[in-house]
């Protein structure tokens, strides 16, 4: 059994790109969640895919955007860089359905780590 | 709107030790939380889940509290080790119905000292 993978790893990008990152669940599970993790902070919700169907976003503006494809894979796209967007992005699945968040385990990849200067 | 706090940003503790780490949340109380343990530049790892009907969960040295009159999550790790150092991360389901992802406190970063 794989476990969730991402890619990249690390990436640095300037103010004003956009960047794209990848996400593979683990397998079995049929929801994704996406969390940004600045330095010394908590993982913050950013949005949640089940059935390739947005089911629930955080406080992220619109240039924060994401999709879910058949095989329950995942990408976060993000628009317009600012340097407040450097962290530590966390893509998590999970098997249930949204109606019971609270007793989904979440699985965690390693994260990506970008960097906007 | 719902909060979830993690008192301490920090704990250090002798090996050998009781660790307790402390989870407050605030409104109404979650029918679930649940506690990870992030190693550094790694993603978060589950731990344990607690429904609100169960006082206590065990998992060999870990155990968690659940007390919705003080709407607190106490976390214990017996018999430390060095190997325990992590960070550790509680998160609930914010809305009642439950159709809401899990919402995570800041983290206690936990040192064991030999």
């Amino acid at each position: 059994e794989t476990g969730v993978t991402q890619s990249p790893t690390h990436l640095i990008k300037t103010r004003g790109q956009q960047v794209t990152l990848r996400c593979s669940s683990q397998s079995g599970h049929n929801t994704v969640s996406w969390y940004q993790q600045a330095l010394g902070q908590g993982p913050q919700f950013i949005f949640q895919y089940y059935r390739e169907e947005e089911n629930g976003r955080g406080n992220f503006p619109p240039r924060f955007s994401g999709l879910q494809f058949p095989n329950y894979s995942s990408e976060l796209n993000v628009n317009a860089l600012e340097l407040d967007d450097s962290a530590l992005y966390l893509c998590a699945s999970s098997s249930g359905t949204p109606a019971s968040s609270g007793a989904n385990v979440l699985t965690f990849g390693a994260g990506s780590r970008l960097t906007v200067l | 709107s719902q909060k979830i706090e993690q008192n301490s940003e920090a704990l250090n503790i002798q090996e050998g030790k009781t660790a307790t780490l402390t989870c407050n949340y605030t409104n109404y109380s979650p029918a679930y939380l649940q506690w990870y343990r992030q190693d550094p530049g790694r993603g978060p790892v589950f731990l344990l889940l607690i429904r609100e009907n169960e006082k206590e969960k065990r998992k060999e040295r870990l155990k968690v509290t659940f007390d919705t009159t003080l709407k607190q999550s106490l976390f214990h790790i017996t018999a430390s080790q060095p190997a325990d150092s992590a960070t550790y991360l509680c998160a609930r389901a914010p809305d009642p119905s439950g159709n809401t992802p899990l919402v995570f406190g800041k983290g206690t970063r936990l040192s064991v000292i030999a």
